[in-house]
């Protein structure tokens, strides 16, 4: 399963929405996590089956989707979210990760 | 505190070995299984291996698969990564990676071990 993500990069302006596509090649139901990776860290879980959220993370992060289509919205950025975004699918063996969407402030 | 720490990681050159590892504590490590997954320089992420709790069940991908063993010793907390016949494309920063609820859905992650292949 291939996991595309758009945009490959994107810049928001502090406190506007930022919203983050990820699509697979096929179905993956809601098997689908998302990661955040700061500069310099190793990712962290913001999300597993495609909309619940692992503790601790703010509820401006949303997860949405199902299927084929899914989507990571930011409701209002804050500086501390720049990041790259990944997606990763775990439907099926072997799990597979989006190319990552670069999230800057503009 | 769940914590995962690699080491191992260094310059070596093609055709050489590496065993990487890491030292987990704060959670009960016989419990959950674990990963590796890598990340090339300026890259996305790769999982590379996964080994269920017990050591029973091991899966890798297909661009390590025949090259690279994963292994853990419960007893002593610990995760491993032989890795043989290493190529250039394998130079990557490699991170250990607990699961959460065995699904492949990794909840935490080390600071990672680099690992340079060059002549």
């Amino acid at each position: 399963i291939v996991m595309t993500q758009s945009p490959d990069s994107l810049a928001v302006s502090l406190g506007e929405r930022a919203t983050i596509n990820c699509k697979s090649s096929q179905s993956v139901k809601n098997f689908l996590a998302w990661y955040q990776q700061q500069p310099g860290q190793p990712p962290k879980l913001l999300f597993y089956w495609a909309s619940a959220r692992e503790s601790g993370v703010p509820d401006r992060f949303i997860g949405s989707g199902s299927g084929t289509d899914f989507t990571l919205t930011i409701s209002s950025l804050q500086a501390e979210d720049v990041a790259v975004y990944y997606c990763q699918q775990y439907y099926s063996s072997p799990p597979a990760f989006g190319q990552g969407t670069r999230l800057e402030i503009k | 505190e769940v914590q995962l720490v690699e080491s191992g990681g260094g310059l070596v050159q093609p055709g050489g070995s590496l065993r990487l590892s890491c030292a987990a504590s704060g959670f009960t490590f016989s419990s959950y299984e674990m990963n590796w997954v890598r990340q090339a320089p300026g890259k996305g992420l790769e999982w590379v291996s996964y080994i269920s709790s017990s050591g029973g069940t091991i899966y890798y991908g297909d661009s390590v698969k025949g090259r690279f063993t994963i292994s853990r010793d419960n007893a002593k907390n610990s995760l491993y990564l032989q890795m043989n016949s290493l190529r250039v494309e394998d130079t990557a920063v490699y991170y250990c990676a607990r699961e959460k609820g065995g699904k492949y859905i990794f909840d935490y992650w080390g600071q990672g071990t680099e690992v340079t292949v060059s002549s």
